[in-house]
């Protein structure tokens, strides 16, 4: 099954600066790259995803690369706001959603702490 | 649009007891997976449904079960309780229609089991 590695576990930034967290897959066969972020006590919401056939993108301060043959893949945020502490988490999967599917595999999270 | 809602949210339970946790889904979605979080870690996939069928499993054992109706809704039923079965469960519901397979999780059940 796909396994998936996130680091690092715990990120701490000035405001202002970027922060960038990696992720890599073992499944050559996972297509479907998404970010969730989870604040204390709330549900992981997604902030950006991308598929394989993508080598990049953006959406404002939240960016994504994916490199399909080395199997990694990392979230950058630009211009870190307070509101962006969090726990950070990576997933991988075939994206085959509702339509036979092995389900996202999740990385372990990294806590992203913005220092004011 | 309403969002995908847990119910209970806490409960404590023993061990051996079992225990049965209720998702709504997304209005529009009609398929329903629910996640194993442990503290500090990501989410572990259990299973998915869709069209009332478990459509796809995680690797957890067969005590833990569930159901689709209908209406989208779905269970997950735990039966005899470990003390590694405490941590969060989160269902999602998804369409199968939409090429992204985004994700909508709920607030989740926390379930201690003492």
């Amino acid at each position: 099954g796909e396994n998936v590695e996130q680091h690092p576990s715990t990120l701490s930034v000035q405001e202002g600066d970027s922060a960038v967290i990696k992720c890599t897959y073992s499944d050559s066969a996972s297509n479907y790259f998404p970010w969730y972020k989870q604040e204390l006590g709330k549900r992981p919401q997604l902030i950006i995803d991308i598929r394989s056939n993508v080598g990049e993108k953006k959406d404002q301060r939240i960016a994504v690369t994916l490199n399909k043959t080395a199997k990694h893949f990392s979230l950058h945020i630009t211009e870190t706001q307070p509101e962006d502490s969090a726990v950070y988490f990576c997933a991988a999967s075939e994206g085959n959603a509702g339509g036979g599917a092995d389900g996202l595999t999740f990385g372990k999270g990294t806590h992203l702490i913005i220092q004011p | 649009e309403t969002g995908v809602t847990q119910s209970p949210t806490h409960l404590i339970k023993t061990r051996g007891q079992q225990v049965t946790l209720r998702c709504s889904s997304q209005s529009g979605h009609n398929t329903v997976s629910w996640y194993q979080q442990a503290l500090g870690q990501g989410p572990q996939f259990i299973f998915q449904y869709y069209r009332e069928e478990e459509n796809g499993r995680g690797n957890f054992p067969p005590r833990f079960s569930g159901l689709q109706f209908p209406n989208y809704s779905s269970e997950l039923n735990v039966n005899a309780l470990e003390l590694d079965d405490s941590a969060l469960y989160l269902c999602a519901s998804s369409s199968s229609g939409r090429v992204t397979g985004e994700l909508f999780f709920g607030e989740g059940s926390r379930l201690t089991v003492l």
